[in-house]
C-alpha cells in the first residue's frame, strides 16, 4: 500500500529558531499534498495544500511567512516553521494524493511530527 | 463553510458492536471517509463510502449513509481492545477539486476487558 513518511518524528527546539518537516511519499508520486496541525483532542487543521511545482494555498489565517512550504518534487514537501514560538507547539501531519486519478480520491497520511518550542 | 460533528466519547465492552455516529452538513458531500488515529500516530484510513450507496461492509466495519439525513454511522463488530483510539469522520465535497477533507473532531473509542 501507498506509504506515507515523515521526517522527524519528533523535534525541540529553542524559541526563535526555525525547523524543518519532511514528507516523503515512499511508493508513489504525489501531485498535491496537505500539512495539517493538530491540538490535543481537537481535529485536523487544514493549513495549507501544496502542489508540486507552485506555491502553496494557505487557508485563511495560516502566516505564509511563518509556515514555508516547498513541494519540490512529486515526492516531497517540506514544512518550515520559521521564527518558532511555543505557542507553535503541536502535531503536524502530512498527506499526499496520488498522481494517478482514483476515484475516491484517497489521502494516505504520514505519522506525523511532535514539535515541541521551549 | 461545511461542517461534520461527531460525539466525542464512547466506550464499550471487547466483544460487544460499537457504533460511532457522524452527522454532516454539506449536500454535495461525494465521498465519506473513516479514519483511525492511535495515540502519536498518524491517520490510518478504515474504509469510505461513496454517496450513491447506502451501505458498505468490509470484515468487522460496516458504513451506513443516510443522504437525506446527512448522518454516516460506522459499526465495528466484535470490538477488541486495540480497536481502542480515535476515529475522525471526514468528507469530500464535489467542488473540492484537490481532494481536500473536512474533518469532525474525532470519536476517542474506549473498549474495556
Amino acid at each position: 500500500g501507498a506509504v506515507v513518511s515523515q521526517h522527524p518524528s519528533r523535534v525541540i527546539c529553542k524559541s526563535g529558531t526555525s525547523v524543518k518537516i519532511e514528507c516523503r511519499s515512499l511508493d508513489f508520486q504525489a501531485t498535491t499534498m496537505f500539512w495539517y496541525r493538530q491540538f490535543p483532542k481537537q481535529s485536523l487543521m487544514l493549513m495549507a495544500t501544496s502542489n508540486e511545482g507552485s506555491k502553496a494555498t494557505y487557508e485563511q489565517g495560516v502566516e505564509k511567512d511563518k509556515f514555508l512550504i516547498n513541494h519540490a518534487s512529486l515526492t516531497l514537501s517540506t514544512l518550515t516553521v520559521t521564527s518558532a514560538h511555543p505557542e507553535d507547539s503541536s502535531f503536524y501531519i502530512c498527506s499526499a494524493r496520488e498522481l494517478a486519478e482514483t476515484s475516491s480520491y484517497e489521502q494516505y497520511f504520514g505519522p506525523g511530527t511532535r514539535l515541541t518550542v521551549t | 463553510g461545511e461542517d461534520v460533528e461527531q460525539s466525542l466519547f464512547l466506550s464499550v465492552r471487547e466483544g460487544d458492536s460499537s457504533v460511532i455516529n457522524c452527522t454532516y452538513t454539506d449536500s454535495s458531500s461525494t465521498y465519506l471517509y473513516w479514519y483511525k488515529q492511535e495515540p502519536g500516530a498518524g491517520l490510518q484510513l478504515l474504509t469510505y463510502i461513496f454517496s450513491n450507496m447506502d451501505m458498505k461492509q468490509d470484515q468487522r466495519l460496516t458504513v451506513l449513509l443516510n443522504k437525506k439525513d446527512k448522518h454516516l454511522s460506522l459499526r465495528i463488530a466484535d470490538t477488541q481492545t486495540g480497536d481502542s483510539a480515535i476515529y475522525f469522520c471526514a468528507e469530500r465535497n464535489r467542488g473540492s477539486t484537490l481532494g481536500r477533507l473536512y474533518f469532525g473532531r474525532g470519536t476517542q473509542l474506549t473498549v474495556w476487558p
